[in-house]
């Protein structure tokens, strides 16, 4: 079926360091695919999306684009802040679009960032 | 826009016991989702509906575990009894076709201890 592959966390980097947290997918079809962003106590939040193959998603500074080749969608940010300090999720909708249905997510990766 | 409503915020309650979260999602959304989070297992889809028809309850762990959607402005999830392993963040999350259909709008969760 459908899954999610992130990396495990946590990851603890420097404020201004670069990130990038890897993330891996299983689909028949040509699914849209989502990062989800969780700060403390609250629910989660869509950090940004892409639809189709090649696709860049941003938002924030972080940026992500939809590899079909390699099926992959690895987030990254050029200099990340203590405020982006969160739980982030990988995820995929099975539709290409989308579809409001059900949402494959991963793991989640714990960033923290130091002062 | 409120946003996706959850009551209560935290719940904690003893073995056997009846437990009933609630929510209420954004106005015109079509689609609402039941997810529980937990460290062991990380964000599973319990059950989702469309127009305040389950569509997918696979995820529903057992037969203690009932959803219902009466209107298309609440739903509850039952839990009855409660058991120690039901300890979780409960997440409620909504949607809409048409438009951004693939965003799911999520509540701040209600976090359930049971002793």
């Amino acid at each position: 079926g459908d899954s999610v592959t992130q990396m495990e966390g946590p990851v603890t980097l420097s404020e201004e360091a670069f990130l990038t947290i890897n993330c891996t997918y299983t689909a028949t079809g040509y699914p849209s695919l989502f990062w989800y962003v969780q700060y403390p106590g609250e629910g989660l939040q869509l950090l940004l999306k892409a639809t189709k193959a090649d696709d860049k998603g941003s938002n924030k500074g972080f940026e992500a684009t939809y590899r079909k080749e390699t099926t992959s969608f690895h987030l990254e940010k050029g200099s990340v802040q203590v405020s982006d300090s969160a739980v982030y999720f990988c995820a995929l909708s099975p539709h290409p679009q989308g579809g409001s249905e059900k949402l494959v997510f991963g793991k989640g990766t714990k960033l923290t960032v130091n002062p | 826009d409120a946003g996706v409503i959850q009551s209560p915020r935290h719940e904690v309650t003893e073995m056997g016991q009846e437990v009933t979260l609630r929510c209420k999602p954004i106005s015109g959304h079509d689609y609402l989702f039941w997810y529980r989070q937990t460290m062991m297992r990380g964000l599973e889809l319990l059950i989702y509906f469309n127009n305040n028809v389950p569509i997918d309850d696979s995820g529903m762990p057992e037969d203690r575990f009932s959803a219902k959607m009466p209107n298309a402005s609440f739903s509850t999830l039952k839990i009855q009894p409660s058991e120690p392993r039901d300890s979780a963040v409960y997440f409620c999350a909504s949607s809409s076709h048409g438009g951004n259909t693939d965003t799911q709008y999520f509540g701040p969760g209600t976090r359930l201890t049971v002793l």
